[in-house]
């Protein structure tokens, strides 16, 4: 993927996790970055836009930032209805492309 | 409420062709761009192309040039994605989203999502 996540993170319910979205120049570095939460069997739903923003209906415990060429999804007080696939999304200027991360499965131990 | 409805499941042979269709609600093409991204199973999320209907206007990434076509119809309205020369690596969910289209940077934002159509390449 041209996006870089760590394939899982896991955490304890009510503890915080942050994933993390690496990229380049060419992607992050010039656009804006989405978060997106799938969880198996059903599409992918937004969850941040434009870095940071949330769509309405979606809890502030979701919360998106952006520095540079990398983007970090942050879930707090998990729950076990967070247990799912999160990608990052972002638009590559050079390719003239969308691109996504390959996915973090999130595990609510 | 924006709602996207995809066509059926597909079983298809290696060669050949498929396309899947995409109806949207209400005035979804005057106002958003519709993105299309599958999933191989097990797998990640994968940017296809997108099309803007008012536009007519579709783009397409660079490992299906040559493969693929996306088409709208604002009578109806529905989107289309035709992927032809089939091969078994093509089996996936295909899922086409709606979202805003950036005139300035060119990019398509994927917001609302089908419910996806399973298409399977097989001998």
């Amino acid at each position: 993927s041209v996006l870089t996540q760590p394939p899982s993170v896991s955490a304890a319910p009510g503890q915080t996790v942050t994933i993390s979205c690496s990229g380049s120049s060419s992607n992050i570095g010039d656009n804006y970055v989405s978060w997106y939460q799938q969880i198996p069997g059903t599409a992918p739903k937004l969850l941040v836009y434009e870095n940071n923003r949330r769509p309405s209906g979606i809890p502030d415990r979701f919360s998106g930032s952006k520095s540079g060429t990398s983007a970090t999804l942050g879930i707090a007080g998990l729950q076990t209805g967070d247990e799912a696939d999160y990608y990052c999304e972002s638009w590559d200027t050079r390719l003239s492309a969308g691109v996504f991360g390959g996915g973090t499965k999130v595990t609510v131990l | 409420q924006v709602r996207l409805v995809q066509s059926g499941a597909e079983v298809k042979r290696p060669g050949s062709s498929v396309k899947v269709s995409c109806k949207a609600s209400g005035d979804t093409f005057s106002t958003y761009a519709i993105t299309w991204v599958r999933q191989a199973p097990g797998q990640g999320l994968e940017w296809m192309g997108g099309i803007i209907p008012i536009l007519r206007v579709s783009t397409f990434a660079q490992d299906f040039q040559g493969r693929v076509t996306i088409t709208a119809d604002e009578s109806t309205p529905t989107a289309y994605i035709e992927l032809t020369s089939l091969r078994s690596e093509d089996s996936a969910v295909y899922f086409c989203a709606t979202g805003p289209y950036d005139h300035v940077s060119g990019s398509f934002r994927p917001d609302f999502w089908g419910q996806g159509t399973p298409v399977t390449v097989s001998s």
